[in-house]
């Protein structure tokens, strides 16, 4: 987990609420990703970042918005929009120019979110 | 499309047998093959990854996979288990061409456990 911060471990909130994850890195690392994990459904990418001021949507984007105005933070907004919130939420970095798919990922510790 | 097919939710072993997580990929282009085991309510931590050369790829702890490309898999293994080898392993790939470059996709996750 070392070198990417994710806070906090726990989060609760009520439904209709917009919550922020927040995601830091001091790799030095290009590219920034945000995904979900359910039970039994593997890691689901919601948005990736390969350089400063740009991001892609990945599989499951909807309901959720990302910025990325520096190069060591990506924070994650889950939106009222996104039916089912309720998950574990991984944030990963990878060096490199933007492009070079062999680089290992570095993933953060995760946040639990809880809605209710 | 790029996609990873691990077709055990499942794995039991006693400790000191060798131990086998299977993987099977499909990409277009030559692929980037990676391993990562995840301990509860952590973070993914790397083991090993395979971008060329050598088809045996030694990474972490002990663990070990081979790529075989006309059977387009990518099989963890470890000669003896470990009590502390118990966690989900998850498989991915990218490749190395393709609007794709860079994005990992993982599959639906492993869980070892190695009973004493």
């Amino acid at each position: 987990d070392g070198g990417i911060t994710q806070s906090p471990k726990y989060l609760f909130r009520k439904e209709g609420q917009n919550v922020t994850l927040s995601c830091e890195q001091n790799l030095n690392h290009d590219a920034m990703y945000w995904y979900r994990q359910d039970p039994g459904q593997g890691l689901r990418l919601i948005y990736y970042s390969q350089i400063v001021n740009d991001f892609q949507k990945g599989d499951i984007a909807e309901g959720y918005s990302v910025s990325r105005e520096k190069k060591e933070s990506f924070p994650l907004t889950v939106t009222s929009a996104q039916k089912n919130p309720t998950a574990f939420y991984l944030c990963a970095s990878s060096p490199g120019p933007s492009g070079q798919g062999f680089y290992e990922q570095y993933f953060g510790p995760g946040t639990r979110l809880t809605v209710t | 499309a790029q996609s990873v097919a691990q077709p055990e939710d499942q794995v039991n072993v006693a400790e000191g047998n060798p131990l086998t997580v299977k993987c099977t990929y499909s990409v277009s282009g030559n692929p980037y093959l990676f391993w990562y085991v995840q301990y509860p309510n952590r973070g993914l931590q790397f083991l090993l990854k395979y971008i060329t050369g050598d088809n045996l790829v030694k990474g972490s702890y002990g663990f070990e996979a081979e790529f075989n490309k006309s059977q387009t898999s990518f099989h963890l293994k470890k000669p003896s288990a470990l009590v502390s080898d118990s966690a989900l392993y998850f498989c991915a790939v990218t490749a190395d061409r393709g609007s794709t470059l860079g994005r990992l996709y993982f599959g639906r996750g492993t869980q070892l456990t190695v009973w004493p």
